[in-house]
């Protein structure tokens, strides 16, 4: 089974800084996804960003930039220009890859809440 | 914007009485979950559709808890009884199998408190 680490509990960053929030997972499998979500205090899980294990280039979006680091197995989230608006749990997740109809679940770490200083 | 819809947002029951949670899936996605959100646990999945056959509920406590999709528009999650340890968020989730990600979209979730 998969498991889905995250050891920081809480980070806290200045507005306008740069924050890494890191995730480490365990798989025996050599394809999957990886995936991070932001859930506000209204609770919607958001969507920020997912890699795909067999691509080496590390995902990007905007403000948000992963380290991908296969061997390791390692997945941290980058956020740039942080903004009060990025306060939030984070959540990393891993899904095993299709297309063999494998099992589709995300299995989610423990979250990190980020906290952005005006 | 397509939105998974979750009803209600917010219930509060009594011990021993029968919840229903619902869920109405993107249009044209193919797989449901049901996750369950707490402090002690974080994010556990508790059962998982594809084109409406469960497929993963090895998470669900099976004496109390059910879960089916009667039809491709409607998801339900049933406790029967509750107790105050399913007081939870439980968050549906759709999306479409085999394309690519199948990235997940979720609800706003329910937040159940049984007293």
């Amino acid at each position: 089974a998969q498991t889905v680490t995250q050891s920081q509990p809480e980070m806290s960053v200045q507005e306008a800084e740069t924050v890494t929030l890191s995730c480490t997972y365990d798989t025996s499998e050599s394809d999957y996804y990886l995936f991070w979500y932001k859930q506000p205090p209204s609770r919607q899980m958001i969507l920020v960003i997912r890699q795909e294990a067999y691509k080496q280039q590390n995902a990007t979006e905007n403000r948000f930039s992963v380290n991908f680091q296969k061997a390791a197995k390692s997945f941290s989230l980058k956020i740039s220009d942080s903004q009060l608006g990025d306060a939030a749990m984070y959540f990393c997740a891993y899904r095993s890859y299709p297309p063999n109809f494998g099992n589709e679940k995300l299995t989610f770490g423990t979250g990190t809440r980020l906290t952005i200083i005006p | 914007d397509a939105r998974v819809t979750q009803t209600p947002r917010h219930k509060v029951t009594e011990m021993g009485q029968e919840v229903t949670m619902r869920c109405q899936p993107i249009l044209g996605h193919n797989t449901v979950f049901w996750y369950r959100q707490t402090m002690m646990q974080g994010l556990e999945l508790l059962a998982y559709f594809r084109n409406r056959a469960p497929l993963d509920d090895s998470g669900m406590p099976k004496d109390r808890f059910s879960a089916e999709m009667p039809d491709a528009t409607l998801a339900t999650l049933k406790i029967q009884p509750s107790e105050p340890r399913d007081s939870a968020v439980y968050f549906c989730a759709s999306g479409l199998s085999n394309s690519g990600a199948n990235v997940l979209t979720f609800g706003a979730g329910s937040r159940l408190t049984v007293l």
